[in-house]
Parts: structure tokens; C-alpha cells; sequence
């Protein structure tokens, strides 16, 4: 059965441009969880899906941070415009159910030049 | 609130020598705890989790770690490492019933010949 995966897994971009992260959960997962770690940082919640429904954002920074889960399957995370405090790891997770374990992605590396 | 506290950022230790990283956590609730490793260029990788029972748990590559309440400790302990055993490693909490992870801010661990 195959993981979380997560795309890209590196991006190398300017401030001011846009980047969409995309997150594919294992499947049947209708559970699927943002998180991100900025440098030396924790890794920090950023918001819970319930199949397309956000349930929880209360993680997520600000509006330049927009996610999505059209028809409940992948995740894609857009992050417009960029800053530079927004580089960092982004991390997907799934599960089953909503307490459930959580099976991580490898993560995306976003770098904002 | 909840936090989670690895007080070692960094940790070298020769190959076959025992280890111990240490993680701290503040939770007025029950709670679930979780190390996780990742490995350079690889995702978040389970190695043990206490959910109930005994304090005492084992995990994966010969890991174990021991859940003390009166402490509010979980550390995590091998004794013996090899030379793959270098990467980071991360303690995690979640409050029983929730889905939110807590995490620490990872402890690298550095195994040298």
C-alpha cells in the first residue's frame, strides 16, 4: 500500500511568487492534516481536512495561505505571495479516523529567496 | 498549553556507545506520546508510541522508550547505536480524543565511528 506523497519535494522560489504544494493521502484516509517546520523550529499544525471539509485552521499564518481538497482525495496547499518566512518543511499526513494515527508525508522543502 | 520540550539539540555519541534523548511534555489531560525519525531526505518515520499500558515501550531498530507521568517524561533510549541510526529525532504529543500533534523542536542525533 503506498504512502503519503507529497510533491514537489523541493522548491526553490522568489518572494512575491506563488507555489502550490500538492499532498496525495494514502487512500481511504479521509483525514488529511497540514504541518509545517520552519528552521530549528517545531513542526507546527496547520489545519485538518475532513474529506474536502476544512475542520480545523486555526494553525494556518495568514491569507497569503490557502488550502484546498476538491472531492476529498489530494490536498493542495498555495501560498501566495510568498515571504521569506515562509520557508520551511511542509508535511502532509492521513488517517483513518480523526484520532487516529497519523501517517506522515516526506515533505515538501519550500525555500523563499 | 501544551508543549513539548527536547532540551538537546544536539547529540553526538560514538557507535555502539548507549543513548538517551530526552523529551519533556506539559499536558493537564491524558495524553498520547510518539517519537518519530526522519533520516536525511526521507519523511517522518514512527519509532514507538504509548497510547496505554505498560510505561515501558519498544519500537522499531531497537528503540525504547518510557512513559513517566510523575516526571511527565518520555525519553527515548537505545543501547547500543550504529552508524544509522544519524538523524533527527522527534517527540510528539496528542491529547486522547484529539487529533492534533504537539511536537518538540527534534534532537539530531550524530553516531560517530
Amino acid at each position: 500500500e503506498a504512502g503519503v506523497t507529497q510533491f514537489p519535494s523541493h522548491s526553490v522560489i522568489e518572494k512575491g511568487q506563488t507555489v502550490t504544494l500538492r499532498c496525495d493521502p494514502i487512500s481511504g484516509h479521509d483525514n488529511l492534516y497540514w504541518y509545517r517546520r520552519v528552521m530549528g523550529k517545531e513542526i507546527k499544525f496547520l489545519l485538518h481536512f475532513v474529506k474536502e471539509s476544512k475542520q480545523d485552521e486555526s494553525g494556518m499564518p495568514n491569507n497569503r495561505f490557502l488550502a484546498e481538497r476538491t472531492g476529498g482525495t489530494y490536498s493542495t496547499l498555495k501560498v501566495q505571495p510568498a515571504e521569506l518566512e515562509d520557508s520551511g518543511v511542509y508535511f502532509c499526513a492521513s488517517s483513518q479516523a480523526a484520532a487516529g494515527e497519523q501517517f506522515f508525508g516526506p515533505g515538501t522543502r519550500l525555500t523563499v529567496l | 498549553a501544551q508543549s513539548v520540550t527536547q532540551l538537546d539539540s544536539q547529540v553526538p555519541v560514538f557507535e555502539e556507545a548507549p543513548v538517551e534523548l530526552r523529551c519533556n511534555y506539559s499536558s493537564s489531560v491524558s495524553v498520547y506520546l510518539f517519537w518519530y525519525v526522519q533520516y536525511p531526505n526521507q519523511g517522518l518515520q514512527l519509532l514507538l508510541k504509548y497510547l496505554s499500558g505498560s510505561t515501558l515501550v519498544k519500537g522499531i531498530n531497537g528503540f525504547e522508550a518510557e512513559f513517566n507521568k510523575s516526571q511527565t517524561s518520555f525519553h527515548l533510549r537505545k543501547p547500543s547505536v550504529h552508524i544509522s541510526d544519524t538523524a533527527e529525532y522527534f517527540c510528539a504529543v496528542r491529547n486522547s480524543g484529539t487529533y492534533k500533534y504537539i511536537f518538540g523542536t527534534g534532537t539530531r542525533l550524530k553516531v560517530l565511528a
